[in-house]
């Protein structure tokens, strides 16, 4: 599995865009970029993933630069719920591809 | 959205005694779950891939007498900690995906407190 690595922490304040950087150096061809947040003590949720291009939803965006080495993750509201660990992983697109990940990078969202 | 069912969410033991954990795909049939183990402040670490009908994978280092992996149906996964000891004491996590869909969808974790 390629291996991801993420700034451990980051301030935000709320109503601000938070972007949050994800290096995957090593990452193959078939690999998607997946993000996931984890609030204390619940089990981490879905927020966005993508191959190569860009993508949008209606929690966040996802830009992954072209040579597919990094991607930002980016809030564009932050509020105060969003405070959270960020994890940045990378996965086969199979069901069954398994996925390792790194420390994440907390988000604190201040008022 | 697939769901993922974790039971139970919190669960207090003694030492030397088994404890089971179910995790259940609610809306899609999964032939692969995954198993991870988090302690505090701390990532979630991979234990294991759940296979249906078949045997688990185990991770590098995690011993696979301690942490029984039962995958009998599509929506169903479980795991036993055996002869639990408080160094068992953690957050266990399972999740899995829809074969249709590829994102990883998680429980919501079962705190182990072994006393």
């Amino acid at each position: 599995d390629a291996k991801t690595t993420q700034p451990p922490s980051m301030d935000c304040a709320e109503g601000r865009a938070a972007n949050l950087p994800c290096n995957h150096s090593t990452i193959s061809g078939n690999e998607y970029v997946y993000w996931y947040r984890q609030i204390h003590s619940q089990g981490p949720q879905y927020i966005i993933h993508g191959l190569k291009n860009n993508e949008t939803n209606e929690m966040a965006s996802l830009i992954i630069t072209e040579d597919r080495k990094s991607s930002t993750l980016i809030l564009p509201h932050a509020t105060l719920r969003d405070t959270a660990v960020y994890y940045c992983i990378v996965r086969p697109d199979t069901n069954a591809g398994k996925s390792t990940f790194g420390d994440g990078t907390t988000l604190t969202v201040k008022p | 959205g697939a769901v993922v069912s974790q039971h139970p969410s919190w669960v207090i033991c003694k030492s030397g005694t088994s404890v089971k954990i179910e995790c259940r795909s609610l809306d899609f049939q999964a032939t692969t779950m995954f198993w991870y183990r988090q302690f505090p402040k701390q990532s979630l670490m991979l234990m294991a891939t759940s296979n249906e009908g078949s045997k688990a994978t185990y991770e590098q280092g995690v011993e696979k007498d301690k942490f029984l992996i039962n995958h009998a149906s599509l929506t169903l996964s479980t795991l036993t900690v055996t002869s639990a000891h408080p160094e068992d004491s953690s957050f266990y996590i399972c999740s899995a995906s829809d074969p249709y869909n590829s994102p990883l969808h998680f429980g919501n974790g079962t705190r182990l407190t072994v006393t």
